[in-house]
Parts: C-alpha cells; sequence; structure tokens
C-alpha cells in the first residue's frame, strides 16, 4: 500500500520552517526522501533505516518512528531552491528491496 | 559520470502502435527500476530488476507492457499496443550493488509519452 504524505501542499516564505510526514500501515525497513522539480527527475534527499542509521543531504534533516511507521521531513531556513513536490518511498520489512512512492507535498518557498 | 541514461525523451504515437523505451542504467549497478508518473496515480513502481532478473513485476498495468534487461547496461520497456490512457512520464532508475537497502536509487531524466 501507498504510505500517507502531509500536507499535500504548503506554501511558506523564505526562511520559514516546514515539516513533511509520511505514514505507513506496513512495518518498514527504511524510508527515502526524493525531492523532484517540475519537469525533472525525482533526486535523492535522504535515506532513514530502520535502527537508527542515516544517510543524505546536509541541510535536511528527517526522523524515523519505527514502532509508529512513520517518517517526518524537517526544512529549517527553507531557501527558494526548496521548492518543489517531495516524495516519501517505504520500503517494508522483509521487501525485495523496492520502493512505494507517497503521492508527494508541494512546497512553494516564496521570496 | 553520465548518470541514468533515458530514450528516446519525447515519444508521440498513435494508439495501437508499439512503443519501446530504453534506459541504460549507471556502471556498476545491480539493480534496475522502471517508474511511471501520473498526475493521477503519482510514481508507480512497474518492474524491478536486480543482476538483470526480474524480480517483481507485479506493476506492471496488463500483457500490454513487458520488460526485458538483456545485460547489466541496458534495459527496455516495451507498450505493445499503445493507448491513449499510457500517456505518463516513464523514468528508469539504478541502484548501487551490494542489495543494502541504504543506497539510494538514481532516476534517469524520463521519457514523456503521449499517445493519441
Amino acid at each position: 500500500q501507498q504510505p500517507v504524505q502531509s500536507p499535500q501542499a504548503v506554501i511558506l516564505r523564505e526562511g520559514e520552517d516546514a515539516v513533511i510526514n509520511c505514514s505507513s500501515s506496513k512495518a518498514l525497513y527504511s524510508v527515502h526522501w526524493y525531492r523532484q522539480k517540475h519537469g525533472e527527475a525525482p533526486v535523492f534527499l535522504m535515506i532513514l533505516l530502520k535502527g537508527g542509521e542515516q544517510k543524505g543531504h546536509e541541510k535536511i534533516s528527517a526522523s524515523f518512528n519505527e514502532k509508529k511507521q512513520q517518517s517526518s521531513l524537517y526544512l529549517t531556513a527553507s531557501q527558494l531552491s526548496y521548492s518543489g513536490t517531495y516524495f516519501c518511498g517505504t520500503e517494508p520489512a522483509g521487501s525485495a528491496r523496492q520502493l512505494t512512492f507517497g503521492s508527494g507535498t508541494q512546497l512553494t518557498v516564496l521570496p | 559520470d553520465a548518470g541514468v541514461i533515458q530514450s528516446p525523451r519525447h515519444e508521440v504515437t498513435e494508439m495501437g502502435q508499439e512503443v519501446t523505451l530504453r534506459c541504460k542504467p549507471i556502471s556498476g549497478h545491480n539493480s534496475l527500476f522502471w517508474y511511471r508518473q501520473t498526475m493521477m496515480r503519482g510514481l508507480e513502481l512497474l518492474i524491478y530488476f536486480n543482476n538483470n532478473v526480474p524480480i517483481d513485476d507485479s506493476g506492471m498495468p496488463e500483457d500490454r507492457f513487458s520488460a526485458k534487461m538483456p545485460n547489466a547496461s541496458f534495459s527496455t520497456l516495451k507498450i505493445q499496443p499503445s493507448e491513449p490512457r499510457d500517456s505518463a512520464v516513464y523514468f528508469c532508475a539504478s541502484r548501487a550493488r551490494g542489495g543494502v537497502s541504504y543506497n539510494e536509487q538514481f532516476f534517469g531524466p524520463g521519457t514523456r509519452l503521449t499517445v493519441l
């Protein structure tokens, strides 16, 4: 099943913070975050693994609550370049290593 | 590194025609994924190869869709016959060998398919 992302869209001013949430109905092994700009391919941001290991972007942080099967992406002091659609991809525990992506959160940063 | 290469970048065809999309993964990557993206359905996994072997094709919509990976550096996604509802952006992505989940997927630029 597709993970649920919230909010669907958010608009903020440069310098403001935002949180994007991702929730799954299945036990998860990892959560991946990607950003896609209009007309472009998704670009990797962050991976969070069961057990606390992380790998990703220096200026973007995220959390992974394994018990609640949820992840949140934190965008602090947002820049114009942060605009785009953010997708979480979930990898269920015991799966064959493929991701199921959420429907995306459209983030718009205004000057 | 050239990244994941897809061709063509745009394809316009008429209903009933055969369409072949091509993908060259990043050298050394052993997993390859085909996705379809539409406004209505978002980013859907169609098929996943590991070491050139199809692992999960449960996302392939129907028999009109087929995918092959004859070697580690090339994959095709074929639609025959194509229908207007197949119009979408098709992405290919690859991931480094090791089989561990903490390696990210690298996406190609996509092929925008329009079926008239």
